[in-house]
């Protein structure tokens, strides 16, 4: 079974551009969540998603938002980019949300803004 | 509120002796489950190992086992047999389970494996 794939896997952007990061879940997993990385915050929860709807967001401004589609697969959109974006954007996949199943984690793709 | 502590930022350990890396929780669900994920320097996250709280006994996979003491909040990590190639960052995880929680992360330990 084909795991967690993300799309692109790096990037890089300028100040006040967009960005839009995609998710491929595990076949059959219907809830996707979003994770950004960096060295001084570490691992902060973005959003979740289940079955096209957001269940959750974690503290991050209106600029990073996200969707699910009806095939589950899912895109997260940043837009104004700042300096403070650069991170490690996370994707991870379970089979249903808000339970103890094991969210399995993609490759990641990392941004980078100049 | 839910919290993750991890008090070690590095540790070293020989090739084929035993470690334990530390995690403390804090969290007021009477539901939760406990993870702990590898991170190697490609950046994925890799899955070890889940505890519930309510599971009765220690949870095994391999090489890895969860020290889980509930009274005192703790959900230690112990890998035996260590191998050069468990040189990572080591996350612990936890979520709360009766509500709409999200995981939450501890900082991560980073393990070198010495030959």
């Amino acid at each position: 079974k084909a795991g967690v794939t993300q799309t692109p896997r790096y990037l890089i952007k300028t100040r006040g551009q967009q960005v839009t990061l995609s998710c491929s879940p595990i076949s059959g997993h219907r809830s996707v969540s979003w994770y950004q990385q960096t060295p001084g915050q570490g691992l902060q929860f973005l959003f979740e998603y289940f079955s096209e709807t957001q269940r959750n967001k974690g503290n991050f401004p209106g600029r990073f938002s996200g969707r699910q589609f009806s095939n589950s697969r899912s895109e997260m959109n940043v837009s104004t980019l700042e300096l403070g974006d650069s991170a490690l954007y996370l994707c991870a996949s379970s089979l249903v949300a808000g339970s103890p199943d094991t969210q399995y984690f993609g490759p990641g793709t990392r941004l980078t803004v100049l | 509120a839910q919290k993750i502590t991890q008090t070690q930022p590095g540790m070293f350990v020989q090739e084929k002796e035993a470690v334990t890396l530390d995690c403390t929780y804090d969290t007021s669900d009477p539901s939760y489950g406990l993870f702990w994920y590898k991170q190697p320097s490609s950046g994925e996250m890799i899955f070890l190992i889940y505890q519930g709280s309510y599971d009765q006994q220690n949870a095994t996979e391999g090489r890895y086992s969860l020290n889980f003491q509930k009274a005192r909040k703790s959900a230690n990590l112990v890998i035996s047999a260590s191998q050069l190639g468990d040189s990572a960052m080591y996350f612990c995880a936890m979520r709360g389970l009766s509500g709409n929680t999200p995981l939450v992360f501890g900082k991560g330990t980073r393990l070198s494996v010495i030959a």
